[in-house]
């Protein structure tokens, strides 16, 4: 079975733009969660989406937004990009919301690397 | 707010020896902690995870070792191999009805020397 995926996969785009990032979960998962990773740092958690409902976001400013489609596919949305948006941008998808009998493990793809000049 | 703190930074150790990787939590909600794996251009891979009703977890050269009182969690990889190399991250979530967020370590780059 195919990982999740994720385009594109490098993308370079000035101050002021706008980006799409695309994630395409893992068969039968219908939690997608988004990601932010700064060079030498650890991923941000930015938002998770549930059955196709904003679930979580973290603490990210409002040009950050997502979507999750009926097929549970995602995507993200960053509105005038600052330099420090260059990141590397992660999405995980996992099999449930909530689980009362195990972790609900979360899943990476490789990731979409976002560059702002 | 830095809720997870990982240490060291970068680590280096010869072939054969053993990498220990510590990492301590302020949130006394979290109630699951995993470790992931990266590669270079590749996205985090879990490699193990533990819960707090057990202070210890063993999957063939790798040990999460627990303590709820001090908060404190380490990652042991023993007879590490020069394919260790990568950077390794910590993590916390607290599993509720809203789904878990991973809360991330910094992460500790990890060279083995053959």
């Amino acid at each position: 079975d195919a990982g999740v995926t994720q385009s594109p996969t490098h993308l370079i785009k000035t101050r002021g733009q706008q980006v799409t990032l695309r994630c395409s979960p893992i068969s039968g998962h219908k939690s997608v969660s988004w990601y932010q990773q700064v060079l030498g740092q650890g991923p941000q958690f930015i938002f998770q989406y549930y059955e196709k409902e904003e679930r979580g976001r973290g603490n990210f400013p409002d040009r950050f937004s997502a979507r999750q489609f009926p097929n549970y596919s995602s995507e993200l949305n960053v509105n005038a990009l600052l330099l420090g948006d260059s990141a590397l941008y992660l999405c995980a998808s996992s099999l449930n919301r909530i689980s009362s009998l195990r972790t609900d493990t979360q899943y990476f793809g490789p990731g979409t690397r976002l560059t702002v000049l | 707010q830095q809720q997870v703190k990982q240490s060291p930074q970068s680590l280096i150790v010869q072939k054969g020896g053993i990498s220990i990787i510590n990492c301590a939590y302020e949130n006394t909600a979290f109630d699951y902690f995993p470790w992931y794996q990266q590669f270079p251009g590749k996205g985090p891979a879990l490699l193990i995870a533990i819960r707090p009703d057990v202070s210890e977890k063993k999957e063939g050269r790798f040990t999460i070792s627990f303590n709820k009182s001090a908060k404190q969690f380490s990652l042991h990889i023993m007879d590490s191999q020069p394919g260790d190399s990568a950077t390794y991250f910590c993590a916390a979530s607290v599993e509720e009805t809203s789904g878990s967020r991973l809360t991330f370590g910094e992460g500790t780059q990890l060279t083995v020397n053959p």
